[in-house]
């Protein structure tokens, strides 16, 4: 089955850690996005990548980190630095011009 | 003025009822529109893709794009309980950057 694999499906984090969420994909989808979920909020864009080895922050890319060492994979790491990372994080990924996103079935990151 | 506008409701309709969703844009380059089913707690899940101004159906489901109002809507003939969901518009100008409305609340009462 082609489709994008999000883990954990939920992540506890205690202050001052970093936290790395995972998103790989096997339909071989050129870009790869990370976004924030928050409620009454929509959905806002951290990082998106095109190409291996190249990518780009988002709107709110602040107290946020990712790789692109692989086609499949597009690993978020959320800092210390992130004040509020208590959300529901989505990875998706798409054909580099055609818009059609395809979306992971999240992450839940609660900080405890 | 946001790129995408989207009432986020919520909106309640009776099971067998039609439900009529919308969003308006600002950036007349998007020429790539999409509407997304999301569960609670689930990612969402693409439901309808267009590129061009006009109607595309699916089953129960019509998409309705008219570019010249930036403009785009969408159907759910003959309501289920199971299609009680958030429903997000998004549309992209093809350079990898997706803009999404805020999502519709819509609950199918039976």
């Amino acid at each position: 089955d082609g489709g994008i694999t999000q883990s954990p499906k939920y992540l506890f984090r205690k202050e001052g850690q970093n936290v790395t969420l995972s998103c790989e994909q096997n339909l071989n989808h050129d870009a790869m996005y990370w976004y924030r979920q928050d409620p009454g909020q929509g959905l806002r864009l951290i990082y998106y990548s095109q190409i291996v080895n190249d990518f780009q922050k988002g709107d709110i890319a602040e107290g946020y980190s990712v790789s692109r060492e692989k086609k499949e994979s597009f690993p978020l790491t959320v800092t210390s630095a992130q004040k509020n990372p208590t959300a529901f994080y989505l990875c998706a990924s798409s054909i580099w011009d055609r818009g059609e996103a395809f979306f992971g079935q999240g992450t839940r990151l609660t900080v405890v | 003025q946001k790129e995408v506008e989207q009432d986020p409701g919520p909106l309640s309709v009776p099971e067998g009822a039609i439900v009529s969703l919308n969003c308006t844009y600002s950036n007349s380059a998007f020429q790539y529109f999409m509407w997304y089913r999301q569960y609670s707690r689930k990612g969402p899940e693409l439901l309808m893709y267009t590129y061009s101004s006009g109607n595309k159906e699916d089953g129960r489901f019509t998409a309705q794009v008219d570019k010249s109002s930036k403009y785009i809507s969408l159907f759910i003939r003959d309501s289920q309980p199971s299609d009680s969901a958030t429903y997000l518009c998004a549309m992209s100008d093809g350079n990898n950057r997706l803009a999404f409305g805020k999502g519709n609340q819509v609950v199918v009462i039976p």
